[in-house]
């Protein structure tokens, strides 16, 4: 079946500009996650939803940043005004609650900052 | 203190050879622990989860030790497929919330 999938899979933008990543989870997956993986580095956990609502947001770096999740379905995460430091590959997962916490990955959104 | 740490490596191992790998973790109250494979520019995937009575899947077997908080890998038999990036990752609390490690980079050389 059809796997976690976002896009776009590249991003090129200038510092100050707005951005929006999405992911689409796998059908029926409950839970989805956003994570940002800089280079050489390890995931850093941004948010979590449980269908459309996030009880978690403890990992977003700032104000810049925010995720919405409707339908309990796909998700967007924005990030305004981009810094450099915003540079990242973007991963998202979805995991079904059955699978106690085996995460599910998208390829991510590999986002440059300029 | 982070909150899972995993000595980052490399690991260069001849084909054949038996590695292994720890993670450690600084919530004790964690309550499950797993083990993803990442390749070079790809997505984490799901090598393992970790049973309190430790686990083996082919030539992977994992084991957790509560007591001292510490996690472990070992592949036996390394194959060049093997090279990788694993990362350790742990629920603190239980819910859906993960923290993973940074990863232990693995190079199996011919």
């Amino acid at each position: 079946g059809a796997g976690v999938s976002q896009s776009p899979s590249n991003k090129v933008t200038e510092k100050g500009k707005d951005v929006e990543l999405r992911c689409d989870p796998i059908s029926g997956h409950t839970a989805l996650y956003w994570y940002r993986q800089s280079l050489g580095q390890g995931l850093e956990f941004l948010i979590y939803f449980q269908g459309n609502s996030a009880p978690d947001k403890s990992g977003l770096p700032s104000d810049r940043f925010s995720a919405e999740r409707t339908g309990g379905s796909v998700s967007t995460l924005t990030i305004q005004r981009t810094q450099q430091e915003d540079s990242a590959v973007y991963l998202c997962a979805s995991s079904d609650q059955s699978s106690y916490n085996e995460q599910f990955f998208g390829p991510g959104t590999r986002l440059t900052v300029l | 203190r982070k909150e899972v740490e995993q000595d980052p490596g490399p690991f260069n191992v001849p084909e054949g050879a038996t590695v292994a790998f720890n993670c450690t973790y600084s919530n004790s109250a964690s309550q499950s622990f797993f083990w993803y494979r990442q390749d070079c520019r790809k997505e984490p995937k799901l090598l393992m989860s970790v049973y309190s009575s430790g686990n083996e899947d082919g030539r992977f077997t994992a084991q957790l030790n509560r007591a001292s908080q510490y996690i472990s890998l070992l592949i036996r038999d390394s194959k060049l497929s093997d090279s990788a990036t694993y990362l350790c990752v742990v629920n603190p609390a239980g819910g859906f919330k993960t923290i993973f490690g940074a990863g232990t980079r693995l190079f199996v050389k011919a």
